[in-house]
């Protein structure tokens, strides 16, 4: 079935330094919804994805679409230590019935040191 | 917070019990989705449910069921319980069940199998 691949596993930065996650996948993503999780804590939507070269931008966090929508990213600049968790990224296709179910990366955990 | 409240927050149960594990969904959502998350991974579909009736289902066993109750509440059920069935169970609710509807989690219940 549909698989996304996100890289980095993990990812240390100091404070104030950039972090950029990257989501991939061999086949057309639908869209793209990135979720952030705090340690001990549960996902949280940051933003949605749909058209192809799709451009967001959250304060510090940019979040882009691939043009063959077959890959997206989150770019946070200048990390603080509010930042620290798991981001996944999540695909969504049509699963019949008319049902959408979200297909999860495995999360870049994100650790900043101060 | 989500709105979304699950119970309960952790459980203990031997190999081979049977487990409930609840939700209530935001209110005015109709659509309730289950996931699965061992430690280190992503969220893993389980199944979906829309207007009380199942909606889509992920790669997992009969063994796991479920339930939606007329005001959108919702219940997972999980019978003969294997160590790998260790985990975080969350549960999402979103008002429909269309692409780009952004899912609302709830902090979660961890089993613990032993």
């Amino acid at each position: 079935g549909q698989q996304v691949m996100q890289i980095p596993q993990y990812q240390h930065v100091q404070e104030g330094e950039d972090f950029t996650t990257y989501c991939n996948s061999s086949t057309t993503l639908s869209n793209i919804q990135w979720y952030k999780q705090r340690p001990g804590g549960h996902p949280v939507f940051l933003i949605q994805l749909v058209k192809s070269g799709e451009v967001k931008k959250q304060k510090r966090l940019t979040f882009q679409f691939g043009e063959a929508k077959k890959n997206s990213s989150l770019h946070i600049t200048a990390t603080q230590t509010t930042d620290v968790g798991t981001y996944f990224c999540a695909d969504q296709p049509y699963s019949g019935a008319g049902s959408y179910q979200l297909t999860f990366g495995k999360g870049t955990k994100l650790s900043v040191i101060p | 917070e989500t709105g979304v409240t699950q119970s309960p927050t952790h459980l203990i149960k031997t190999r081979g019990q049977q487990v409930t594990l609840r939700c209530s969904s935001q209110s005015g959502h109709n659509t309730v989705s289950w996931y699965q998350q061992a430690l280190g991974q992503g969220p893993q579909f389980i199944f979906q449910y829309y207007r009380e009736e199942e909606n889509g289902r992920g790669n997992f066993p009969p063994r796991f069921s479920g339930l939606q109750f007329p005001n959108y509440s919702s219940e997972l059920n999980v019978n003969a319980l294997e160590l790998d069935d260790s985990a975080l169970y969350l549960c999402a609710s979103s008002l429909g069940r269309g692409q780009g509807t952004e899912a609302f989690f709830g902090q979660g219940t961890r089993l613990t199998v032993v």
